[in-house]
């Protein structure tokens, strides 16, 4: 069975700071995709990124950096000199595409992200 | 507006009563999912649709729930003698995927959510 943890519910921060977000996956599979969402107040889930357990490559994006450590099954988030418009509900989420419900994602359970002036 | 779009967006329903929410995908999209998110928690996945096709239902969560596309374009979800327990916000994302095969993959796009309370 797949599983996503986020084991940090609520984090806040003052604007500028750095923060990460942390994510542990398990899966049987070798082959699968994990992602980030973005919810913000206005309720709908935006997309972050995309990683394919090939490609343990570290990301960056702008103020937006992703590590990605299959040996700890670890797919971390960060943001850089964060600010106010970051403050939302991160979501980590882990998609087989070999299972039967079709690249169906499996959510953990979210970290706000509260970023304050 | 491209986007995955959502009926209603707000939802007020007596225990009991019958509810129905739309879905309208990307126009591109061939698949369309389901998902329910409880306050303070992940999106949880319900069921998905290749074109017209319903290929996974084991996950909706009772015989009260339903959903459709008959047309391979928009689809419904209907919940039957709503529960307290069904309030929720109800989720639709939608992908295009190349081929039946496994292995590939591209993002799921959501739309706004309808949000479900059930009195």
């Amino acid at each position: 069975a797949q599983k996503v943890t986020q084991a940090q519910t609520e984090i806040s921060v003052v604007e500028k700071e750095d923060v990460t977000l942390d994510c542990v996956y398990e899966t049987r599979d070798t082959t699968y995709y994990l992602f980030w969402y973005k919810q913000p107040p206005s309720g709908e889930l935006v997309f972050l990124i995309r990683r394919n357990s090939f490609d343990e490559q570290n990301e960056i994006s702008g103020r937006y950096s992703w590590n990605f450590q299959k040996s700890t099954s670890s797919f971390n988030f960060t943001i850089t000199a964060s600010q106010v418009v970051d403050s939302a509900v991160y979501f980590c989420a882990l998609s087989d595409p070999q299972n039967n419900a079709g690249n169906m994602l499996t959510f953990g359970g979210g970290t706000r992200l509260m970023v304050k002036p | 507006d491209t986007g995955v779009s959502q009926d209603p967006r707000h939802k007020i329903t007596k225990r009991g009563q019958n509810v129905t929410f739309r879905c309208d995908p990307i126009s591109e999209h061939n698949r369309l999912y389901w998902y329910r998110q409880t306050l303070g928690q992940g999106p949880e996945f319900l069921t998905y649709f290749q074109n017209e096709a319903q290929l996974e239902k084991s996950r909706l969560l009772s015989d009260r729930f339903s959903a459709e596309r008959p047309k391979g374009s928009f689809s419904t979800l209907e919940i039957q003698r709503t529960e307290q327990g069904d309030s929720a916000m109800y989720l639709c994302a939608s992908s295009y995927v190349p081929g039946q095969g496994s292995g590939s993959y591209n993002e799921q796009f959501f739309g706004p959510g309808t949000r479900l309370t059930v009195l």
